[in-house]
């Protein structure tokens, strides 16, 4: 069974700080991890995939097997990155089997 | 980007009655559709996949009779929550995707059912 757990429904930093949201997986096959972001009153979007090793809007995210983690970081965050964020999995790289975590909020205070 | 349309944002309703959620892919053919349900801080849950002319394959622990899910055409998706009770109050959304590649899946803005 696959699961995806983010132990902080809350995170709240000051603007310029560093921002990290953790997620933590289970799978025992390799997975391929994602983060979402859903922005007040927007729908849910995709930031970015494990698999791209990008860098979306100062954000970066690596996966690490040993620690089975896939933490969200930003160097300095910004008021405009207030949202929620979700943590996902995919076991078997289609849509049908994303795993989502529970998801947190994070307030970025001026 | 590809927009999905979801549509009633929220819906109140009376214990018994049936209500219906409409999910459109406004730009592309969607050949697969996706119903989620989220309850309050809580993550989203996978209810069912439908695949355009075809039945939808649901969950385990999803009643398929409750949630009647149509896909007619590769731009509609409907979920139809028969017969509704104030336990089905949700947050449900839908996603769609062209192609089997989750980059390319796109959310609706789902939709709040209150049962009353």
């Amino acid at each position: 069974a696959q699961r995806v757990t983010q132990p902080e429904k809350l995170l709240s930093v000051f603007k310029g700080a560093p921002v990290e949201l953790k997620c933590n997986y289970s799978y025992s096959g390799s997975p391929e991890l994602f983060w979402y972001v859903q922005y007040s009153r927007q729908r849910l979007q995709l930031l970015l995939r494990h698999i791209s090793r990008e860098s979306i809007k100062g954000f970066t995210a690596d996966l690490n097997k040993g620690e089975t983690s896939f933490h969200l970081k930003k160097p300095f965050a910004q008021e405009e990155d207030s949202a929620m964020y979700y943590c996902a999995l995919s076991g078997g790289g289609s849509a049908r089997q994303l795993t989502f975590g529970s998801g947190t909020q994070l307030t970025v205070l001026p | 980007g590809a927009v999905v349309s979801q549509h009633p944002s929220w819906v109140i309703c009376k214990s018994g009655t049936s209500v219906k959620i409409e999910c459109r892919s406004l730009d592309f053919q969607a050949t697969t559709m996706f119903w989620y349900r989220q309850f309050p801080k809580q993550s989203l849950m996978l209810m069912a996949t439908s695949n355009e002319g075809s039945k939808a394959t649901y969950e385990q622990g999803v009643e398929k009779d409750k949630f009647l899910i149509n896909h007619a055409s590769l731009t509609l998706s409907t979920l139809t929550v028969t017969s509704a009770h104030p336990e089905d109050s949700s947050f449900y959304i839908c996603s769609a995707s062209g192609t089997r590649r989750i980059e390319k899946l796109f959310f609706g803005s789902g939709t709040q059912l209150s049962v009353l």
